[in-house]
């Protein structure tokens, strides 16, 4: 099975930069994702790492150390709109995803 | 992109009814359709797993027999609460596998269906 762990809340100001970490113990990996959600709404993917280090995308980038079982999203130059939930998944060797319970953010001005 | 839909966005039934869900994927095929479950503030959680001509699986703990699923074509997953009660009351999300892009295991999610079970 998977336990993903991340952070339940942070909060930041406007135009500040944001990591958020997850850990996660897993007995298959087949890569791990980062998702937005904003509330009622579904997931919109931002990033995915399946080997080790950084991947960019624009604002975002998303970092994983497979021997530590750790990943981290960053997102940079903070927008009110980035106010959401992010979700750590992890891709089990059978192509299910086991989601973490998910990091509140919120964006002062 | 790939595109999934989810119909209807949301639904409000007596307790004791059926509901249906129905989660497409619009511009690809998906052999591989999930059903998730979201409790508020909870995060989402997988159900089962439909495969296209087969029985789907199950995650532990979902009864199947409450649950229903059909993964009829390519394109097309069914769940079907049915006996829905109080407690069923939560944000069904689909997801689909698109075997085009093979390389980013990614899953495409549909919009999500909010049932309230009254």
């Amino acid at each position: 099975g998977q336990n993903i762990d991340q952070p339940t809340e942070m909060t930041a100001t406007e135009g500040a930069i944001v990591q958020i970490n997850c850990t996660y113990q897993t007995s298959g990996f087949n890569g791990l994702f980062w998702y937005q959600q904003h509330a009622g709404e579904a997931p919109t993917f931002l990033s995915y790492n399946v080997l080790d280090g950084l991947e960019e995308k624009g604002r975002f980038s998303s970092f994983l150390s497979r021997s530590k079982g750790y990943s981290y999203l960053l997102l940079k130059e903070l927008q009110m709109k980035d106010s959401a939930s992010y979700l750590c998944a992890v891709l089990s060797s059978d192509y299910k995803l086991s989601f973490g319970a998910g990091t509140t953010v919120t964006v002062r001005a | 992109g790939a595109v999934v839909s989810q119909h209807p966005s949301w639904v409000i039934c007596k307790s004791g009814t059926s509901v249906k869900i129905e989660c497409r994927s619009l511009d690809f095929q998906a052999t591989t359709m999930f059903w998730y479950r979201q409790f508020p503030k909870q995060s989402l959680m997988l159900m089962a797993t439909s495969n296209e001509g087969s029985k789907a699986t199950y995650e532990q703990g979902v009864e199947k027999d409450k649950f229903l699923i059909n993964h009829a074509s390519l394109t097309l997953s069914t769940l079907t609460v049915t006996s829905a009660h109080p407690e069923d009351s939560s944000f069904y999300i689909c997801s689909a596998r698109d075997l085009g892009q093979g390389d980013y295991n990614e899953q495409f999610f549909g919009p999500g269906t909010r049932l309230t079970v009254l």
